[in-house]
């Protein structure tokens, strides 16, 4: 199973609402990602967790928070968002921050997030 | 800060013909790593090639090959005979070789069409 499997495919929220995007790959990885892409942009990084821990972040607002229940799950919280955070959402995954296959990341075909 | 600038937004290509993608990056790093990754219309994300920085031969896996020029910080990619599902974007990254941060950094894109 090669898959990171996302959903909702398309969520479509309200300024005032609390959703959740989740992301979920039995790959065995230990680095887990998320990525938010503007159409016709590159995606750009926002989070990445590695054994469960959050690594790194991207300095994103604190409407979205990232949770990782265990290694097999990523979770990414969004409570009042703004129009302009209209996006794809895509997860990734990988073996491990610095292990073999290091920077091959295995992705999700994304959420795709509309703010009202 | 490394930058990766990729000079063609948009491309295209007869289906069997050959086209050769540009990348050029900035970096004071020795060591790092350089990717292409392709997305498909509506499809996830999958990397194409990987090339180690302390390497000198180029990578290929099957019809896609790399020119890699260190001194002068390029790293094409060469797309032989073209199909019609080497339609997508075509994103270069690169990533430092450092343990502990996996962080690709994405080019703007490339949009390849190939044309039947």
């Amino acid at each position: 199973d090669t898959e990171v499997t996302q959903t909702p495919k398309h969520l479509v929220m309200g300024m005032t609402n609390k959703k959740s995007l989740k992301c979920e790959q039995h790959m065995g990885h230990r680095a887990m990602y998320w990525y938010k892409q503007k159409a016709k942009k590159p995606p750009e990084l926002m989070f990445v967790y590695s054994y469960e821990k959050l690594s790194i972040n991207e300095s994103v607002p604190s409407r979205f928070s990232p949770e990782c229940p265990n290694s097999s799950l990523l979770n990414l919280h969004l409570h009042a968002l703004q129009p302009e955070d209209s996006a794809l959402y895509l997860c990734a995954s990988s073996q491990g921050l610095g292990g073999a296959g290091l920077g091959e990341l295995f992705f999700g075909e994304g959420s795709r997030l509309t703010v009202l | 800060a490394q930058t990766v600038t990729q000079s063609q937004p948009e491309m295209s290509v007869q289906e069997a013909e050959t086209v050769t993608l540009s990348c050029t990056y900035d970096t004071s790093e020795n060591n790092y790593y350089l990717f292409w990754y392709k997305q498909p219309p509506s499809r996830q994300m999958i990397l194409v090639i990987r090339q180690e920085a302390y390497k000198q031969q180029n990578a290929t896996e099957n019809r896609f090959s790399v020119n890699f020029q260190k001194a002068a910080k390029s790293f094409s990619l060469k797309i032989s005979d073209s199909q019609l599902g080497d339609t997508a974007m075509y994103f270069c990254a690169f990533m430092k070789h450092r343990g502990g941060s996996e962080k690709l950094v994405f080019g703007k894109g490339t949009k390849l069409t190939v044309n039947p």
